[in-house]
């Protein structure tokens, strides 16, 4: 039962255009949602987080939108750099947890091109 | 400031074989997480620990995988014995939380990629 989805495996874009990278959830009880990237051979780094009551968290090029109603967020890069080519996970929590306790979803693996 | 740090780096070993993993995490955090991240998944948690003490294991494997955490500061995640299906990266992640707070940062360490033939 994949409760984070991401439906896209990979996106290409050129450097300084837009990347979107989307997710959707199942699990109501979510509320706590997080991005996080990995380049390869490295663990998994922090991006950018939005809670629940709020649709919107914006940190430099990076901002998260959050749709409860449709359960899907989405991460906007603006504007991409070739350096941002890497696996982006989609996270998120529940609430009627003491702790934080993420489940993640499969990956988008991003590719900016110069 | 050092960040999370675990060992080995790679591991090949046999089905049916045991292995370890060893993590030191970031200096003064209290919360410490093991995940398995099968290759073209996203990263599973097995087992969060809080100070030395297990928070929620409800996903690990306990009849071939036990982790432990003593001292509340460096631990090992060990697999006994080894199936093919075992096959993973496994992530050791920290953060500072002494509480409750769900909204604290998790910092990941580079894992441990294991084959088991």
């Amino acid at each position: 039962d994949q409760q984070v989805k991401q439906n896209s495996p990979s996106l290409s874009v050129q450097e300084g255009r837009i990347s979107i990278l989307n997710c959707d959830y199942t699990n109501s009880m979510f509320d706590y949602f997080l991005w996080y990237k990995k380049y390869p051979a490295e663990g998994p780094t922090f991006l950018i987080s939005i809670s629940s009551i709020k649709d919107k968290n914006e940190d430099g090029r990076f901002t998260v939108f959050l749709n409860k109603s449709a359960k899907h967020l989405s991460l906007h890069i603006v504007p991409s750099q070739p350096g941002d080519s890497a696996v982006y996970f989609c996270a998120a929590s529940e609430g009627n947890t003491g702790f934080q306790k993420l489940v993640f979803g499969t990956g988008t693996r991003l590719l900016v091109s110069p | 400031e050092a960040g999370v740090a675990q060992s080995p780096r790679y591991k090949i070993i046999e089905k049916r074989q045991s292995v370890a993993f060893w993590c030191n995490p970031i200096s003064g955090h209290a919360t410490l997480y093991w995940y398995q991240q099968i290759l073209g998944q996203g990263p599973k948690l097995l087992i969060q620990f809080q100070n030395n003490g297990v928070v929620d294991d409800s996903q690990l494997p306990k009849d071939r995988f036990s982790a432990e955490r003593l001292k509340g500061v460096d631990s090992t995640l060990k697999i006994q014995p080894a199936k093919l299906e075992d096959s993973a990266v496994y992530l050791c992640a920290s953060s500072l939380v002494r509480g409750t707070s769900r909204q604290e940062t998790q910092y990941f360490g580079p894992g441990t990629r294991l084959l088991v033939l």
